[in-house]
């Protein structure tokens, strides 16, 4: 079975520094998707980049990119510039049909 | 920009009593989910839902839960008696298709609290 594993729990940056959270999966599949998903206070989960296993390239939006490593099966996401709004739960998740999330890290931004 | 809706936001109810959830996903989606966060945790799929009928489920989802497109839009989540540990908020969600390249399009969720 696919299991996503984040061993943060909690972290913290100061503001306009960079953070990469960290995220690692097991899975016996050669083509999956892997996303970065935050959740604020809302508790809106809200797409924050995905990438797609059968490319090599690390997937980037805006202040937002992963490291992924596929022979490591890990998928680490950087927060370049980090921002007050940035605060919140992010959760690595791995698409197989259904999607399996990791625990989730809590980001903090110190001011 | 087409989004997936639920409804209620906020759900109370009293320990024993029937819940249903409802959603109504993307208009030209064929897959629907249910996720369950119980607070403080990870987000745990519960069901999928293709064809009028369940694709798969989780353990979670035992004889308390069914679900339902009871017409062309909403999809529903039943609880028949509610307990204690069903406090949570719970995440619908739809997608086109079931290839992995198809996004899932999460809705913004209803907390539901079991007295």
């Amino acid at each position: 079975a696919q299991t996503v594993t984040q061993s943060q729990p909690e972290m913290s940056v100061q503001e306009a520094e960079t953070v990469t959270l960290s995220c690692t999966y097991d899975t016996s599949e050669s083509d999956y998707y892997l996303f970065w998903y935050k959740q604020p206070p809302s508790r809106q989960m809200i797409l924050v980049i995905r990438q797609e296993a059968y490319k090599q390239q690390n997937a980037t939006e805006n202040r937002f990119s992963v490291n992924f490593q596929k022979a490591a099966k890990s998928f680490s996401l950087k927060i370049s510039d980090s921002q007050l709004g940035d605060a919140a739960m992010y959760f690595c998740a791995y698409r197989d049909d259904k999607i399996i999330f990791g625990k989730g890290t809590r980001l903090h931004i110190l001011p | 920009e087409p989004e997936v809706t639920q409804t209620p936001s906020h759900q109370v109810t009293q320990m024993g009593q029937e819940v249903i959830l409802r959603c109504v996903p993307i208009s030209n989606h064929l897959y629907f989910y249910w996720y369950r966060q119980i607070l403080g945790q990870k987000v745990e799929f519960l069901v999928s839902f293709y064809n009028n009928e369940i694709s798969e489920k989780s353990e979670i989802f035992d004889d308390q839960f069914s679900v339902e497109r009871p017409d062309g839009s909403n999809f529903t989540l039943k609880i028949r008696s509610t307990k204690l540990e069903d406090s949570a908020m719970y995440f619908c969600a739809s997608t086109r298709g079931l290839s992995t390249y198809n996004e899932q399009f999460f809705g913004p969720g209803t907390r539901l609290t079991v007295l």
